[in-house]
C-alpha cells in the first residue's frame, strides 16, 4: 500500500530563508509524487511533479525537489521565502504509468508553511 | 477556462437535513473525485468515477453518495448529515484514459465548507 509522511505540520521561517518541506513515501510500484499548494479559502493547486524522468524535478514560483530513491524521499524546496510563500502545502503520492484509468491519490497532512518578515 | 467549479461555497446544515454539493469541470476530463479536507488529515478520499457511468467507493464513504450525471458533473450528496461531516469538500478532475504522466494530475475545485449543527 502507498503512503505519505510530511514530517512537521507547521513550518515557519524568515523572508529570504530557505524553505524546506520534507516528504517521505512509501510505495510498492514506481511512483508519482506531486507537491500541491493550498493558499487560505482556495483549492489545491499543482506545485510541481515528478513522473520517472528527472529526479530534480522545478516548479512554479520558485520551487523545486529531488526525489531520492534510497531515501524514499521527496522534499520541496526554495532557495529564498517569499511572504507570498505563506500557504499550507501537500506531498501525494499516486502508482505511475498508465492503468487504464483512475490512479488513486494518496496525501500527505499537509504542512502549513509561515513566512515572517 | 473555469476549470472545476463547485457549488455552494458555504453551507449550513442541521443534523438530519439532506444536500446535494455539485461539481462540474470543463476540461473533458474522465476521472473525478470528491475528497473531504479535515485538520491534521490531509485529503482523504470520499468517492470516485474513473469515466462516466461509473462510481467507486473512495477511504471514507459511509453517510455519502454520489452520482455521475454526464462526463461534467460529479454530485455528491449527504442523505441524512451528522455532526461528524463538518468538513471543507473538494471536487478534482484529471484526464486519465490516456496514456502519459499527465493522466495522474488532479485539478481542483474551490471547495464547499460545510457546518453540520
Amino acid at each position: 500500500a502507498q503512503s505519505v509522511t510530511q514530517l512537521g505540520s507547521h513550518v515557519s521561517v524568515s523572508e529570504g530563508a530557505l524553505v524546506l518541506l520534507r516528504c517521505n513515501y512509501s510505495s510498492s510500484v514506481p511512483p508519482y509524487l506531486f507537491w500541491y499548494v493550498q493558499y487560505p479559502n482556495q483549492g489545491l493547486q499543482l506545485l510541481l511533479k515528478y513522473t520517472s524522468a528527472a529526479t530534480l524535478v522545478k516548479g512554479i514560483n520558485g520551487f523545486e525537489a529531488e526525489f531520492k530513491k534510497s531515501e524514499t524521499s521527496f522534499h520541496l524546496t526554495k532557495p529564498s521565502a517569499h511572504m507570498s510563500d505563506a500557504a499550507e502545502y501537500f506531498c501525494a503520492v499516486t502508482k505511475g504509468g498508465f492503468s487504464g484509468g483512475y490512479n488513486k491519490l494518496i496525501f500527505g497532512a499537509g504542512t502549513r508553511l509561515a513566512v515572517h518578515p | 477556462n473555469a476549470g472545476v467549479t463547485q457549488t455552494p461555497k458555504f453551507q449550513v446544515l442541521k443534523t438530519g437535513q439532506s444536500m446535494t454539493l455539485q461539481c462540474a469541470q470543463d476540461m473533458n476530463h474522465n476521472s473525478m473525485y470528491w475528497y473531504r479536507q479535515d485538520p491534521g488529515m490531509g485529503l482523504r478520499l470520499i468517492y470516485y468515477s474513473a469515466s462516466e457511468g461509473t462510481t467507486d467507493k473512495g477511504e471514507v464513504p459511509n453517510g455519502y453518495n454520489v452520482s455521475r450525471l454526464n462526463k461534467r458533473e460529479f454530485s455528491l450528496r449527504l442523505e441524512s448529515a451528522a455532526p461528524s461531516q463538518t468538513s471543507v469538500y473538494f471536487c478534482a478532475s484529471s484526464e486519465a484514459g490516456r496514456t502519459g504522466s499527465n493522466l495522474n494530475i488532479q485539478y481542483f475545485g474551490a471547495g464547499t465548507r460545510l457546518s453540520v449543527l
